[in-house]
């Protein structure tokens, strides 16, 4: 059973720093691209940063570019985000996710975790 | 950047209704198209993909059509299980994805 399990949320002060984690299993994590989706309280779904399987190719939305860093450890089964820099706007459930590996499920999120909770407030 | 527009934002419904949900997206997408259920507190949920094709596990009653900027999600005989938001969201301009606004499905 695919699994993905988040950790490392919390309550941070704007200007402070935040790594969240997520660990895989289930399937072979090393074969599979993974992403991190925010959600803001309320709101809707927002693309945050994705990393291809190999770590050879690293995206980001602007909202968070040069301040998160996503990295992936394909022997521990762990995605993560680094996250710097947050300010108030970063305030949602984080989620990862993994891409589909068929063609057909290119740029799809087939499996999810259960979110953790980032706060950003003084 | 691809925007994602989906209507409406919410839609009021009764057990056993055919419901629609509409999404555009600002160009040309081909059927790189995936629709996404999400209940209160829980993860998003996926259902169709590619546009039109089912998920393993989600139930016949839900279908997905469309192509180019107009898709449609459609849930053919509603159940109790079903009220919750669903989100569009295109693949085609992968890695970099972007996701509807959402519809709320309401009971009536």
């Amino acid at each position: 059973e695919v699994q993905l399990v988040e950790s490392g949320g919390g309550l941070v002060k704007p200007g402070g720093s935040l790594r969240l984690s997520c660990a895989a299993s289930g399937f072979t994590f090393s074969s599979y691209s993974m992403n991190w989706v925010r959600q803001a309280p309320g709101k809707g779904l927002e693309w945050v940063s994705s990393i291809s399987s190999s770590s050879s190719y690293i995206y980001y939305a602007d909202s968070v570019k040069g301040r998160f860093t996503i990295s992936r450890d394909n022997a521990k089964n762990s995605l993560y985000l680094q996250m710097n820099s947050l300010r108030a706007e970063d305030t949602a459930v984080y989620y990862c996710a993994r891409v589909g590996g068929t063609w057909l499920l290119r740029g799809t999120l087939d499996y999810w975790g259960q979110g953790t909770l980032v706060t950003v407030s003084s | 950047d691809i925007q994602m527009t989906q209507s409406p934002s919410s839609v009021s419904a009764s057990v056993g209704d055919r419901v629609t949900i509409t999404c555009r997206a600002s160009q040309g997408i081909s059927s790189w198209l995936a629709w996404y259920q999400q209940k209160p507190g829980k993860a998003p949920k996926l259902l169709i993909y590619a546009a039109s094709s089912l998920q393993s596990g989600v139930p016949s009653r839900f279908s997905g059509s469309g192509s180019g900027t107009d898709f449609t999600l459609t849930i053919s005989s509603l159940q109790p299980e079903d009220f919750a938001t669903y989100y569009c969201q295109q693949a085609n301009s992968f890695p970099a994805l972007t996701f509807g606004g959402g519809t709320k499905v309401e009971i009536k």
